[in-house]
């Protein structure tokens, strides 16, 4: 199957700091990725579908000025956490979608976040 | 409604037992179907998809899906502990997908 990175795997910041996660689809184009929080023994969350060479379309709730999408290439999207406070701590996924594969969504191997 | 429904479970199920999973989705007009597994604290890995009625097999696992019905399924053969894990559904409608919440699947040795 087709393969997303993630970087950084985890990260601890302190509060106030801006955290940036890279979100990479390795073997293919991803025109489409998704950015997914989960908390503990929670479901996925999604926060916001990143769309590469537009803005990116958040979900209700989610604020588009503290959690930044970029999708600049077809290969890659980010998502910076702006002043994160330690309600921001979760782990971080994000998916892409393969078109050329049913538009099946692989996901990356996840951020852990911990803000202190 | 939700979207996408499953039960939450836990499911126990024995070694070497069938495991049965179930997923509900509201709208007929959803084109694909897929089946995620989730370790704990890790990310969704990919099992199977599936788009035509029917049943669609890979080794020990086998996909179902009845559109009319509205329903897919996932049936694990011969369960493993290494199979315990929380299963996820997921639902493709056009340009969105849905979760279900997972089932929590423990196979004891």
């Amino acid at each position: 199957g087709a393969v997303v990175s993630q970087h950084p795997s985890w990260v601890i910041c302190k509060s106030g700091t801006s955290v940036k996660i890279e979100c990479r689809s390795l073997d293919f184009q991803a025109t489409t990725m998704f950015w997914y929080r989960q908390f503990p023994k929670q479901s996925l969350m999604l926060m916001a579908t990143s769309n590469e060479g537009s803005k990116a379309t958040y979900e209700q709730g989610v604020e588009k000025d503290k959690f930044l999408i970029n999708h600049a290439s077809l290969t890659l999207s980010t998502l910076t956490v702006t002043s994160a406070h330690p309600e921001d701590s979760s782990f971080y996924i994000c998916s892409a979608r393969d078109l050329g594969s049913e538009e099946t969504q692989y996901f990356g191997p996840g951020t852990r976040l911990l803000v202190l | 409604q939700k979207e996408v429904e499953q039960n939450s479970g836990p499911l126990s199920v024995p070694e070497g037992a069938i495991a049965s999973l179930n997923c509900t989705y509201s709208d007929r007009v959803s084109q694909s179907f897929f089946w995620y597994r989730q370790y704990s604290g890790k990310s969704p890995e990919l099992i199977m998809s599936i788009y035509s009625n029917g049943d669609k097999e890979d080794g020990r696992f086998t996909a179902q899906l009845n559109k009319a019905s509205q329903y897919v399924s996932l049936l694990i053969r011969d369960s493993q502990p290494s199979d315990s894990a929380t299963y996820l559904c997921a639902v493709r409608n056009f340009n969105k997908f849905y979760f279900g919440s997972g089932t929590k699947l423990n196979v004891k040795p």
